[in-house]
C-alpha cells in the first residue's frame, strides 16, 4: 500500500532561516507529488506539484521542492522563511492511474516561524 | 467565485446516531472527494464521486456512504456513529480525472460523545 512519511512533526525557525521539510513516499510506479499548506484558520491549499519533467519544482511564495526518484523523496525547501509561513505542511502522493481525488497524505509538519 | 463550501461547520452527536455532511463544489468543478482528518493526522481518503457515482473508495466501512447530485454537490453520511468517528471531515473538489489538484473546504468538525 502507498504511504507518505514526513520526518518532522514540528519545526521551529527564526525569520530568514532556511527551511527544508522531508517527505518520503512508498510507491514503485509513476507518481504525482504535492505539497499542501494549511495556514492558521484556513483551508488546505496547494503549494506546489510535480507531475513530470524537471525534478525541481517551484511553487507559490518562494517555495520549491525537489523530486529524487532514487530516494523516493520530495523535500520542500525555502531559502528564507517569513513569519507568515507559519502553517502546517502536508506532503501527498497520487498513484498514476488512480482516482483524481485519491491522495495519500503524510501526517503533516507544523512550522512555527519566530519573528 | 465561491470556493468549496461545507455545512455544518461543527456538530455534536452521540454514539449510534447518524450524521449527514454537505459539500458544494467550487464553481466549474465536477468531482468531489471526502477525507477524514483525525487530530494530529493527515487527511485520509474516504471516497470520490464523479458523474453521480462512487468512483473509488478508501479503507472505510460501509457505515460511510455518500451521494452526488446532478448539480455536483455531495453528501457524506455516517451511520451508527462511534467515538472514533470524531474528526474533521474535509470535502475536496476538482475537475474530471487525473491531475490530483484538489480544492478543499474548511471542513465539518464532528464530535461523537
Amino acid at each position: 500500500a502507498q504511504s507518505v512519511s514526513q520526518h518532522n512533526h514540528h519545526v521551529i525557525l527564526s525569520e530568514a532561516a532556511s527551511l527544508e521539510l522531508g517527505c518520503n513516499y512508498s510507491y514503485g510506479g509513476t507518481v504525482n507529488l504535492f505539497w499542501y499548506v494549511q495556514y492558521p484558520g484556513q483551508h488546505l491549499q496547494l503549494l506546489l506539484k510535480y507531475f513530470s519533467g524537471d525534478p525541481l519544482v517551484k511553487g507559490i511564495k518562494g517555495f520549491e521542492a525537489e523530486f529524487i526518484k532514487s530516494k523516493f523523496s520530495f523535500n520542500l525547501r525555502k531559502p528564507s522563511v517569513q513569519w507568515s509561513d507559519t502553517a502546517e505542511y502536508f506532503c501527498a502522493v497520487k498513484g498514476y492511474g488512480g482516482s483524481q481525488g485519491n491522495l495519500i497524505f503524510g501526517k503533516g509538519t507544523k512550522l512555527s516561524v519566530k519573528p | 467565485d465561491a470556493g468549496v463550501t461545507q455545512s455544518p461547520t461543527h456538530l455534536i452527536k452521540t454514539r449510534g446516531q447518524q450524521v449527514t455532511l454537505r459539500c458544494s463544489p467550487k464553481s466549474g468543478h465536477d468531482t468531489v472527494s471526502w477525507y477524514q482528518q483525525a487530530l494530529g493526522q493527515g487527511p485520509q481518503f474516504i471516497f470520490q464521486y464523479y458523474e453521480e457515482e462512487e468512483r473509488q473508495r478508501g479503507n472505510f466501512p460501509d457505515r460511510f456512504s455518500g451521494h452526488q447530485f446532478p448539480n455536483y454537490s455531495s453528501e457524506l453520511n455516517v451511520n451508527a456513529l462511534l467515538l472514533g468517528d470524531s474528526a474533521l471531515y474535509l470535502c475536496a473538489t476538482g475537475v474530471g480525472e487525473g491531475t490530483g489538484e484538489l480544492f478543499f473546504g474548511e471542513g465539518s468538525r464532528l464530535t461523537v460523545l
